[in-house]
């Protein structure tokens, strides 16, 4: 079936670093990609996404885009903030249009130190 | 305020028990969804329901079940039959059309005492 695989964790940085989070799919045909995040004792929210090849999904100085020809979708930002410590995962629909909910990743710990 | 209520926040289970996890949604969103979280593996399905009376198995439905009586409403029960039930569950719901996002709840942790 559908599945992403993401980079393990913990990742370490210092504030203002550079962030990459690598995430990479294997699917049939070309599925809309996500990036969720999940802050401590909460539940997950988006915080980006892109529907087709070469589409650049952006939110709070984040970005990825969908690159079919590495089967990728690496979250990156230019500098991370301490605010940015959470957990991130990447996602696609288990089949079709995702009516039958995401396949997600692992998920990647980020801890960003002041 | 429009959004998804999970309830309990904390929940402990004896022995041999049945304990049953709540969420509820003001979304008007048809499709509702259970998913496990445990530490280093990510999300896992449970069960997910498309539409009022009828729902699906999802990867790990072994030990849980769930009903879907009302669009607002989709309660999961792990019973005794879940050997491992301490976990975080998440309760998510998705509007109807493709690449649609889940909305997620703030979740329950289920421990075993």
């Amino acid at each position: 079936g559908d599945s992403v695989t993401q980079m393990e964790g913990p990742v370490t940085l210092s504030e203002e670093a550079f962030l990459t989070i690598n995430c990479t799919y294997t699917a049939t045909g070309y599925p809309s990609l996500f990036w969720y995040v999940q802050y401590p004792g909460e539940g997950l929210q988006l915080l980006l996404k892109a529907t087709k090849a070469d589409d650049k999904g952006s939110n709070k100085g984040f970005e990825a885009t969908y690159r079919k020809e590495t089967t990728s979708f690496h979250l990156e930002k230019g500098s991370v903030q301490v605010s940015d410590s959470a957990v991130y995962f990447c996602a696609l629909p288990r089949l079709g249009g995702g009516a039958d909910g995401l396949t997600f990743g692992k998920g990647t710990h980020l801890i960003i130190q002041p | 305020d429009g959004g998804i209520t999970q309830s309990p926040k904390y929940l402990f289970r004896k022995e041999g028990q049945n304990v049953t996890l709540s969420c509820e949604q003001n979304l008007n969103h048809d499709a509702m969804y259970w998913y496990r979280q445990d530490p280093g593996q990510g999300l896992r399905l449970i069960y997910y329901s498309q539409i009022v009376n009828d729902f699906q198995k999802g990867d790990i439905a072994e030990g849980y079940s769930v009903s879907r009586e009302k669009k607002e409403s989709f309660p999961l029960t792990v019973t005794s039959a879940q050997k491992n039930p301490t976990a975080f569950y998440l309760c998510a719901t998705k509007a109807t059309g493709p690449n649609e996002k889940l909305f997620f709840g703030s979740g329950t942790q289920l421990s075993v005492l």
